[in-house]
């Protein structure tokens, strides 16, 4: 089946570590994303990526740092930088093609500092 | 930069009954894409309906349908007969498609009262 895998599912990191969540799709999509969900917020874009070898910061990239060197493929890594990194984080992916595209999501990492 | 505005924070209605979850955004673009997502406590983001904007008509799912206001910028889905399985945070998102990024809403805490 096509879709989405992150992992882990829960990850808990000590104060002043370096950790990778990873995100890992099969749907050929161009284009993927990551966000982090703060407790009953919305989604807040970290990263994206449009192609293999490229990315764009979004709106709170700081502390946060991503590479795309496979399609497939676009692991963030939450950085010691980071002061408050537990949250919910979600990778999604897109065709990047056309305007009638949506986004389809992993199941979420749930990182906590402790 | 484009926002998207959700004013509702938490609504309840009653299973069977129908609902209306409202939604804002604010783009200079003429041509862009719209997304109702469904977060339901598993917290795997489900995509309910969309709605490009140069089409007039609304969207419609089986049960969920859109009222598209472009001059207004108003995109609000109405859920019909409710059911105890629409439980869930539903999130309004806007796309200029093209691999560009998807700006997400604050959320609305859905609650189906048996």
């Amino acid at each position: 089946d096509g879709g989405i895998t992150q992992s882990p599912k829960y990850l808990f990191r000590k104060e002043g570590q370096n950790v990778t969540l990873s995100c890992e799709q099969n749907l050929n999509h161009d284009a993927m994303y990551w966000y982090r969900q703060d407790p009953g917020q919305g989604l807040r874009l970290i990263y994206y990526s449009q192609i293999v070898n490229d990315f764009q910061k979004g709106d709170i990239a700081e502390g946060y740092s991503v590479s795309r060197e496979k399609k497939e493929s676009f692991p963030l890594t939450v950085t010691s930088a980071q002061k408050n990194p537990t949250a919910f984080y979600l990778c999604a992916s897109s065709t990047g093609q056309g305007l009638y595209t949506e986004a389809f999501f992993g199941q979420g990492t749930r990182l906590t500092v402790v | 930069a484009q926002t998207v505005t959700q004013s509702q924070p938490e609504m309840s209605v009653q299973e069977a009954e129908t609902v209306t979850l409202s939604c804002t955004y604010d783009t200079s673009e003429s041509d862009y894409y719209l997304f109702w997502y469904k977060q339901p406590p598993s917290r795997q983001m489900i995509l309910v309906i969309r709605q490009e904007a140069y089409k007039q008509q609304n969207a419609t799912e089986n049960r969920f349908s859109v009222n598209f206001q472009k001059a207004a910028k108003s995109f609000s889905l109405k859920i019909s007969d409710s059911q105890l399985g629409d439980a869930a945070m539903y999130f309004c998102a806007y796309n200029r498609g093209f691999g560009q990024n998807f700006v997400f809403g604050p959320g609305t805490r859905l609650s189906v009262l048996p």
